[in-house]
């Protein structure tokens, strides 16, 4: 499986962007990269993905580097409800034609000050 | 849609009692994902469900552990006997499809406690 290295915390004022990096240098071809965060006491909830091309959404602007051995997750103007973990997870391969499950890491603790 | 649906919210046992934690898919969704999560060990997969089909069960820590999807939007996780180190939040999750360019949709979780 590939894996990825974030920091564990990030600061950002509220109404700044907000970029959290994550590098995968292991990444294979046809692996995505996927974007989810937790707000405490919830579910973790999907924010974007992408496989080779920078892909933006209601939410958030991903970019992902040419050899894509790293990425940046975007939030454009981050606000207070962003204060979250942001997990950057790299999909692993099917086994036997099926799914898998994302495998999770500690992700990043993003605290949007006031 | 309402989402994904878990019951209980909270659950309290002692020791030794059967816990079982339900699920309720995303209409459509053909994948059942279970999840648990501790501060030690973070978020862990248990099992997942292709079409109530049981797929990958390598996570579900052991025996006292089983999880059942009877139909296309129930599924059951089931902990017997229970024990404090089973203490954690226990997600459920599905998505429209299994491949690597698929979302998964997560409850918001059931937190127990095992005295």
């Amino acid at each position: 499986d590939a894996k990825t290295t974030q920091p564990p915390s990030m600061d950002c004022a509220e109404g700044r962007a907000a970029n959290l990096p994550c590098n995968h240098s292991t990444i294979s071809g046809n692996e995505y990269v996927y974007w989810y965060r937790q707000i405490h006491s919830q579910g973790p909830q999907y924010i974007i993905h992408g496989l080779k091309n920078n892909e933006t959404n209601e939410m958030a602007s991903l970019i992902i580097t040419e050899d894509r051995k790293s990425s940046t997750l975007i939030l454009p103007h981050a606000t207070l409800r962003d204060t979250a973990v942001y997990y950057c997870i790299v999909r692993v391969s099917y086994s036997g034609g099926g799914a898998d499950g994302l495998t999770f890491g500690k992700g990043t603790h993003l605290i949007i000050q006031p | 849609d309402a989402g994904v649906i878990q019951s209980p919210r909270h659950e309290v046992t002692e020791m030794g009692q059967e816990v079982t934690l339900r699920c309720k898919p995303i209409s459509g969704h053909d994948y059942l994902f279970w999840y648990r999560q501790t501060m030690m060990r973070g978020l862990e997969l248990l099992i997942y469900f292709n079409n109530n089909v049981p797929i990958d069960d390598s996570g579900m820590p052991e025996d006292r552990f089983s999880a059942k999807m009877p139909n296309a939007s129930f599924s059951t996780l089931k902990i017997q006997p229970s024990e404090p180190r089973d203490s954690a939040v226990y997600f459920c999750a599905s998505s429209l499809r299994g491949g690597r360019d698929t979302e998964a949709f997560f409850g918001q979780g059931t937190r127990l406690t095992v005295v």
